[in-house]
């Protein structure tokens, strides 16, 4: 079975300023996908990125990008120019490229973004 | 708009009681999700489906039970015997097939509290 592994529970930044949230995770699979939702204090999951693992390239939507390390298993989120409003908190998941069954969620990283 | 709702967003259940927690998409996703979210946890799979009247057990489905009657449709029951049920409820919807890079959309989600 897949595990998603988040071992920093809360961060804080600076406005302004960049912050990497980390998250590794174990597969035997070749074929997968990997994604960073937010969750704001309203509860709502919001998708902020994703990842094919077949992708060298790393993903990368406006301030967020992505650093996978397909070999190690890694896949941070790189948060640039942090605002008040990315204050959250932010899962990595995986989901399997045989499967439509489920995403494997890790533990989350509580953002504070600080004035 | 396309999306998810979820209702009620708070319910309270007595000792004994079943209560039903309702999911409606109308995004014509063909597979539905429900997640049960602990404080400090990410997200656990209780029960999914990939097609009408088919569905499968996650990984805490022990208490719960489900319905695929419909497309749109895909109603959560917390039964009695589940002895913790107070949590947060999520339900998802996404593609399936070929096009598993497709994120879960997700509800705002159902707090759950015994009285």
């Amino acid at each position: 079975a897949q595990t998603v592994t988040q071992s920093q529970p809360e961060m804080s930044v600076q406005e302004a300023e960049t912050v990497t949230l980390s998250c590794t995770y174990d597969t035997s699979e070749s074929d997968y996908y990997l994604f960073w939702y937010k969750q704001p204090p309203s509860r709502q999951m919001i998708l902020v990125i994703r990842q094919e693992a077949y992708k060298q390239q790393n993903a990368t939507e406006n301030r967020f990008s992505v650093n996978f390390q397909k070999a190690a298993k890694s896949f941070s989120l790189k948060i640039s120019d942090s605002q008040l409003g990315d204050a959250a908190m932010y899962f990595c998941a995986y989901r399997s490229a045989l499967s439509a069954r489920q995403l494997t969620f890790g533990s989350g990283t509580q953002l504070t973004v600080l004035p | 708009d396309g999306g998810i709702t979820q209702s009620p967003k708070y319910l309270f259940r007595k000792e004994g009681q079943n209560v039903t927690l309702s999911c409606e998409q109308n995004l014509n996703h063909d597979a539905m999700y429900w997640y049960r979210q602990d404080p400090g946890q990410g997200l656990r799979l209780i029960y999914y489906s990939q097609i009408v009247n088919d569905f499968q057990k996650g990984d805490i489905a022990e208490g719960y039970s489900v319905s695929r009657e419909k497309k749109e449709s895909f109603p959560l029951t917390v039964t009695s015997a589940q002895k913790n049920p107070t949590a947060f409820y999520l339900c998802a919807s996404s593609i399936v097939g070929t096009a598993s890079n497709q994120p879960q959309h997700f509800g705002d989600g159902t707090r759950l509290s015994i009285l």
